[in-house]
């Protein structure tokens, strides 16, 4: 595997169900994001964690609750949605220190409904 | 004031025409910055990165003026597969990145 990988792609989900997003990167980075992406809408970012560390919460609902074991494995604990988190989730990952060469590369992201 | 402003188009334009976007930014201290492609339904993808000398790749050409505080990003010859919306990323720290809201293209035959 090469990249930044998402699992699953699709998700249905109850508003009473709990599932769990993952992402794997390939690309020794050190920093992972969690985005959402509404239909037409811009992306929104919710998490940042800069070698394991969160660094950043964008006043995120508690319902999403991210997980970074190591550098290169992200989570996306979903519980209690709402039907209004229906979105696309994307992971990216990053190199911060390898400034200005420190882009972001996606993954394919997990489209996810809530019913 | 946003991070970062993108006129959200959309630009409709012909097969074999020449667009151009802007982008600027509000933070002075802003150190890196990038053009990616994002197509219906799918992840956004590094197109560019954009130096201060200015770069080219192909039928893309990015530019950078910092004192003006903003990025372009030139297509020449446009093909059907650019259609997309393409959004301006700045980073003011390491890992702090701001995306514009897209500019929407189509080409049309």
């Amino acid at each position: 595997e090469t990249g930044v990988t998402q699992t699953p792609r699709h998700l249905v989900m109850g508003m009473t169900n709990k599932k769990s997003l993952k992402c794997e990167q390939h690309l020794g980075h050190n920093a992972m994001y969690w985005y959402k992406q509404s239909a037409k809408k811009p992306l929104e970012l919710m998490f940042v964690y800069n070698f394991k560390e969160q660094t950043e919460n964008n006043s995120v609902p508690s319902r999403f609750s991210p997980e970074c074991p190591n550098s290169s494995h992200l989570f996306l604990h979903l519980h209690t949605l709402q039907p209004e988190d229906s979105a696309l989730y994307l992971c990216a990952s990053s190199s911060p220190d390898r400034s200005p060469y420190n882009e972001q590369f996606f993954g394919p992201g997990t489209r996810l409904t809530v019913l | 004031r946003k991070e970062v402003e993108q006129d959200p188009g959309p630009f409709n334009v012909p097969e074999g025409a020449t667009v151009a976007f802007n982008c600027t930014y509000s933070n002075s201290a802003s150190q890196s910055f990038f053009w990616y492609r994002q197509d219906c339904r799918k992840e956004p993808k590094l197109l560019m990165s954009v130096y201060s000398s200015g770069n080219e790749d192909g039928r893309f050409t990015a530019q950078l003026n910092r004192a003006s505080q903003y990025i372009s990003l030139l297509i020449r010859d446009s093909k059907l597969s650019d259609s997309a919306t393409y959004l301006c990323v700045v980073t003011s720290t390491g890992n702090q990145f701001y995306f514009g809201t897209g500019t929407s293209l189509t080409v049309i035959p």
